[in-house]
């Protein structure tokens, strides 16, 4: 009940397409989803989160679209561009006074030019 | 320059022996968390601390110990009884534990055993 689900596990794009990675979890006290970049070798840099008291978020190409009554939440890259071949993390939160954090396992995103 | 610091970048360990894997940030931060990363698993959260001189064990704590004497520096040390220790280890930081700010990731210390 802990988990979230996280797919595709790889994804190819074409430049200037849309990216889309879907997230599902079981446990409904997750209460917070953040979504984490990392590019090769390095440490994942926090993108964009959301709250479940709202639909959507949009910062900058990268809007998060959450459905509680699913229990899903997927992140869209819009007009993707070679720089964002990545490995995106979805995670959730149950308790924000810890911070701990379940993670997905992990898309890569390939976006060819 | 402030962050958070992991050292080394890459460390060889022969099978047997401990090693201590160093974090430090300067971001005044209260919290601070180690993960695991290994291909297709995406991070597993080892140790976690909220304040100096208390810590709580993660999802897969076995095989490993942390320290958190200063509250700037949080070392994991990786001993003999992990029996699979090769991965990417990455330490995050957190404003503090009532914060509602989230987690920042050091560079990563990637644990070879030969």
């Amino acid at each position: 009940q802990q988990q979230v689900k996280q797919s595709p596990q790889s994804l190819i794009v074409q430049k200037g397409g849309i990216s889309i990675i879907n997230c599902a979890y079981e446990n409904t006290a997750f209460d917070y989803f953040p979504w984490y970049q990392q590019f090769p070798g390095k440490g994942p840099a926090l993108l964009i989160a959301i709250r479940p008291d709202v639909s959507e978020k949009k910062e900058g190409r990268f809007t998060i679209s959450f459905n509680k009554s699913a229990k899903q939440f997927s992140l869209h890259i819009m007009d993707s561009q070679p720089g964002d071949s990545a490995t995106y993390f979805c995670a959730a939160s149950t308790n924000l006074s810890t911070g701990k954090l379940i993670f997905g396992q992990g898309t890569t995103l390939q976006v060819k030019p | 320059d402030g962050g958070i610091t992991q050292s080394p970048k890459y460390l060889f360990r022969k099978e047997g022996q401990n090693v201590t894997l160093s974090c430090e940030q300067n971001l005044n931060h209260d919290a601070m968390y180690w993960y695991r990363q290994d291909p297709g698993q995406g991070l597993r959260l080892i140790y976690y601390s909220q304040i100096v001189n208390d810590f709580q064990k993660g999802d897969i704590a076995e095989g490993y110990s942390v320290s958190r004497e200063k509250k700037e520096s949080f070392p994991l040390t990786v001993t003999s009884a992990q029996k699979n220790p090769t991965a990417f280890y990455l330490c995050a930081s957190r404003l503090a534990a009532t914060s509602t700010d989230t987690q920042y990731f050091g560079p990563g210390t990637r644990l070879t055993v030969l």
